[in-house]
């Protein structure tokens, strides 16, 4: 595997379900970046993690938890959702962890339907 | 202030003419403006970035046009391919600041 990779690729969950989605890094990067994108909105930043350690929450619901064990590996994990959380979420990592010249490679995403 | 204004929201063009994409800023203090290519199925990826300091950069086919008076900045794709079909997204940040994002652009070239 090479570059950015989630899994699953799509979701479909209750409002009570419990679920995880993952993200690996083959790139070597220090920062990984959780985003939310909705059709016509901007990319909404969630969480990111440097070096392992959360540097920014960006007021994001409690039913959303991220965890990054390493450096190559993000978790969000999902519980209590709402119907208006559904979305793609993108997984991104780069070398640094923001500022201008630090390239952000994207994974192809996960699709979250909300019933 | 943080916000970056992208237009249009979609754009149709022929094979060969050349799509414009608009951004605009207030935050003076941006200064690393970023356009990134995203394709069905997959995420975005950047395509082509410009500092402040230089008003046009070209890779390929595509061109930044930046105006700091005006706080704008632009994609040119020169001979769009039906290939180049695609959302885009302009964006910009500032020092240890993270990327703020614009709408995108959904673009579709006609063969």
């Amino acid at each position: 595997e090479t570059g950015v990779t989630q899994t699953p690729r799509h979701l479909v969950m209750g409002m009570t379900n419990k679920k995880s989605l993952k993200c690996e890094q083959h790139l070597g990067h220090n920062a990984m970046y959780w985003y939310k994108q909705s059709a016509k909105k901007p990319l909404e930043l969630m969480f990111v993690y440097n070096f392992k350690e959360q540097t920014e929450n960006n007021s994001v619901p409690s039913r959303f938890s991220p965890e990054c064990p390493n450096s190559s590996h993000l978790f969000l994990h999902l519980h209590t959702l709402q119907p208006e959380d559904s979305a793609l979420y993108l997984c991104a990592s780069s070398q640094g962890a923001g500022g201008p010249g630090d390239t952000q490679y994207f994974g192809p995403g996960t699709r979250l339907t909300v019933l | 202030q943080q916000q970056v204004k992208q237009s249009p929201q979609s754009l149709i063009v022929q094979k060969g003419g050349i799509p414009i994409i608009n951004c605009a800023y207030e935050n003076t203090a941006f200064d690393y403006f970023p356009w990134y290519q995203q394709f069905p199925g997959k995420g975005p990826a950047l395509l082509i970035a410009i500092r402040p300091d230089v008003s046009e950069k070209k890779e390929g086919r595509f061109t930044i046009s930046f105006n700091k008076s005006a706080k704008q900045f632009s994609l040119h794709i020169m001979d769009s391919q039906p290939g180049d079909s695609a959302t885009y997204f302009c964006a910009a940040s500032y020092s240890n600041y993270q990327l703020i994002w614009g709408a995108g652009t959904k673009l579709i070239i006609k063969p």
